[in-house]
């Protein structure tokens, strides 16, 4: 199986703070997605990143997110002011060039009090 | 917009009955690639199955699925369920190598 990585498992933050959430992607894996979920509910995607650039996103992450790759082995993906509503774990997943597949990180999961 | 619905949210069943989820999807893409997910307790996501081809079956792990374009659909099925298939499963939909379009998720619960 694939092994995407990412750090760290565990976030708690006040509202209001800022939040970092690190992600490893597969040797080799050109594509980066994240998504969100709440309580073990719908896989939300959020954004999206093939050879470093972002390709696709939601409005929300235009809005209150920041989402860089600035290497093909990190990528990572930030809340700059945490709502109660950001509560959630946040997935990473990987794939190679032309292929469909996704595997998946662990998660970050965040807490927002 | 493209959309995929898992219409059970919560099944459950008896081991060694038959299993079946349900799935059906929309898109304007004449080929999508279809998936299901298995996420276990406290774990990832992990792919179970996938296709891209219409009324072949694909099947892993004791698992089978056929997506029928004419019907939009790529049901989830077993013939036996064992206590270790317990965990949420999503339906999804991906097009252009692109973001996968999860269904709501069903959650299968084996009872002994």
């Amino acid at each position: 199986d694939a092994a995407v990585t990412q750090k760290p498992r565990y976030l708690i933050k006040m509202k209001g703070q800022e939040a970092e959430m690190k992600c490893i992607p597969e040797k080799g894996h050109t594509a980066v997605f994240w998504y969100q979920q709440k309580q073990s509910k719908e896989l939300k995607f959020l954004i999206y990143f093939q050879n470093q650039q972002p390709l696709d996103q939601i409005d929300m992450v235009k809005e209150r997110f920041s989402a860089v790759c600035p290497s093909s082995s990190l990528c990572s993906l930030g809340i700059r002011t945490c709502e109660a509503e950001d509560s959630a774990l946040y997935l990473c997943s990987s794939s190679q060039h032309s292929s469909y597949e996704q595997y998946f990180g662990p998660g970050t999961r965040l807490t927002v009090l | 917009g493209d959309s995929v619905t898992q219409t059970e949210g919560l099944v459950t069943l008896t081991e060694g009955l038959p299993v079946m989820l349900n799935c059906t999807y929309q898109t304007i893409y004449s080929n999508p690639f279809l998936f299901w997910y298995v996420q276990h307790l406290n774990e990832s996501p992990r792919l179970l199955l996938k296709s891209f081809t219409d009324n072949k079956r694909t099947e892993h792990q004791g698992f089978h699925a056929t997506l029928h374009k004419s019907s939009s659909s790529f049901h989830l099925q077993k013939s036996s369920a064992q206590l270790s298939d317990s965990a949420l499963y999503y339906c999804a939909l991906s097009y252009n190598q692109g973001k996968l379009i999860f269904g709501q998720g069903t959650k299968l619960s084996i009872k002994p």
